[in-house]
């Protein structure tokens, strides 16, 4: 079946470090793929996307790439701040009928000031 | 626009009990899916709707169910509470197939 493996933590790092959390796939077909952030208190919400291989999704600074190659949709951050420090979900979705999402275990990261 | 609301957002529930959750979609969104997030299990899928039909369905047993009216408003329900539901509870709706998810604040079930 499909399923989602990332890099354990907790990933500590200090503010303007660089940031690379690992993310492999497997699936059958063509899935998207996604990263999604949870902060403190917060609810689950969209970080970046990417729909297609080589499709780069990019948002607040957070890059990944739709490798299909590799199987890998890796989560990088040139400079991370304290207020980064969340727990993030790599996690794909495909069209079997309907969709159905599978998320990674998360990954919580703390950035020190 | 509104996002998506979940109630009751916090219940507190004994074994052998069963349990209604509901869910809002953002208005427009006729794809509502429901999750399970554990410290232990983390995020698991539990069924998806579109247009008041289950088109998929986790691996989890039958006490779970729900369903979807019209107006893409979704109930989950959960008979025979064990101490292992004890759990958050999230909604997420979307427009259609992979198209982006957006996510409820979740309803935390405690189960005694």
């Amino acid at each position: 079946g499909n399923s989602v493996t990332q890099m354990e933590g907790p990933v500590t790092l200090s503010e303007e470090a660089f940031l690379t959390i690992n993310c492999t796939y497997t699936a059958t077909g063509y899935p998207s793929l996604f990263w999604y952030v949870q902060y403190p208190g917060e609810g689950l919400q969209l970080l970046l996307k990417a729909t297609k291989a080589d499709d780069k999704g990019s948002n607040k600074g957070f890059e990944a790439t739709y490798r299909k190659e590799t199987t890998s949709f890796h989560l990088e951050k040139g400079s991370v701040q304290v207020s980064d420090s969340a727990v993030y979900f790599c996690a794909l979705t495909q069209n079997t009928g309907g969709f159905k999402t599978i998320f990674g275990a998360g990954t919580r990261l703390f950035v020190k000031a | 626009k509104a996002g998506v609301t979940q109630t009751p957002r916090y219940l507190i529930k004994t074994r052998g009990q069963q349990v209604t959750l509901s869910c809002s979609p953002i208005s427009g969104h006729r794809s509502v899916s429901w999750y399970q997030q554990t410290p232990g299990q983390g995020l698991q899928f539990l069924f998806e709707y579109f247009s008041e039909t289950q088109r998929n369905k986790g691996n989890f047993p039958g006490r779970f169910s729900g369903r979807q009216f019209s107006n893409s408003r979704s109930e989950m329900n959960v008979s025979t509470l064990e101490l292992g539901d004890s759990a958050l509870y999230l909604c997420a709706s979307s427009r259609g197939q992979q198209e982006t998810q957006y996510f409820g604040p979740g309803t935390r079930l405690l189960v005694l």
